[in-house]
């Protein structure tokens, strides 16, 4: 079954705490995404991989960072978390050259830093 | 400025009328996506478009690629399509996807 799962769904934190937000995809796609999504902003991407170690920045890098060791995973990192990271974290995933093929997307999850 | 305007912010229709929606980008797109996002839940591909018209069961997108624009028409609205239609375009190959800010809709029964 095709699906990109995220984790948590639901988080609470407090500014200055490190964040770790995880996903997961089984269909071996080599391009996963984050993206970020606020009210009247629409959904923001924050960095793009391409492949195992191969990640790039998208339009809204700062404050975070991200891991990808295995094609499967790819980690969103907020080290010292501040008030304006408050949003929905949403991660996706595509198969480089497969032709119109849309990202598929997680269920998303709502971080609060208090 | 915006690289993506999506018309109209919202719109609320009776059961059984037609949405139009609208996309205008202002950047060459390779490619055209239209997305629907549930309330408070994930977004799902509806179609690919990035240029001409396609179909797909109530759903018709038009793209006109040279003028930076795309509909999607949405026949027989039903209460199951209340949600937000979001539109967002490929530039430059690269694979990223640049979003509008989305059509909010309400279909009252």
């Amino acid at each position: 079954d095709m699906k990109v799962t995220q984790m948590p769904r639901y988080l609470i934190k407090r500014m200055g705490e490190n964040v770790l937000l995880e996903c997961g995809q089984d269909m071996s796609h080599e391009t996963m995404y984050w993206y970020r999504q606020d009210p009247g902003l629409g959904l923001q991407l924050i960095y793009i991989s391409y492949d195992v170690d191969s990640n790039s920045e998208g339009d809204i890098p700062k404050g975070y960072r991200v891991s990808r060791k295995k094609r499967e995973h790819f980690s969103l990192i907020l080290d010292s978390a501040k008030t304006n990271q408050t949003s929905v974290y949403f991660c996706a995933s595509s198969q480089q050259g497969e032709n119109n093929q849309a990202p598929l997307f997680g269920e998303g999850t709502r971080l609060s830093v208090l | 400025g915006q690289q993506v305007q999506q018309s109209p912010s919202s719109l609320v229709l009776q059961e059984g009328e037609n949405a139009e929606l609208q996309c205008n980008f202002s950047s060459t797109a390779t490619q055209l996506q239209w997305f629907y996002q549930s309330p408070g839940g994930s977004l799902v591909s509806l179609l690919s478009n990035p240029s001409g018209t396609k179909h797909t069961g109530r759903l018709t997108s038009t793209t006109v690629t040279k003028e930076r624009r795309s509909s999607l028409h949405i026949s027989s609205s039903q209460t199951t399509d209340s949600g937000t239609y979001l539109c967002a375009i490929e530039r430059n190959m690269g694979y990223k996807l640049t979003f509008g800010t989305g059509t909010s809709l309400l279909v009252d029964p």
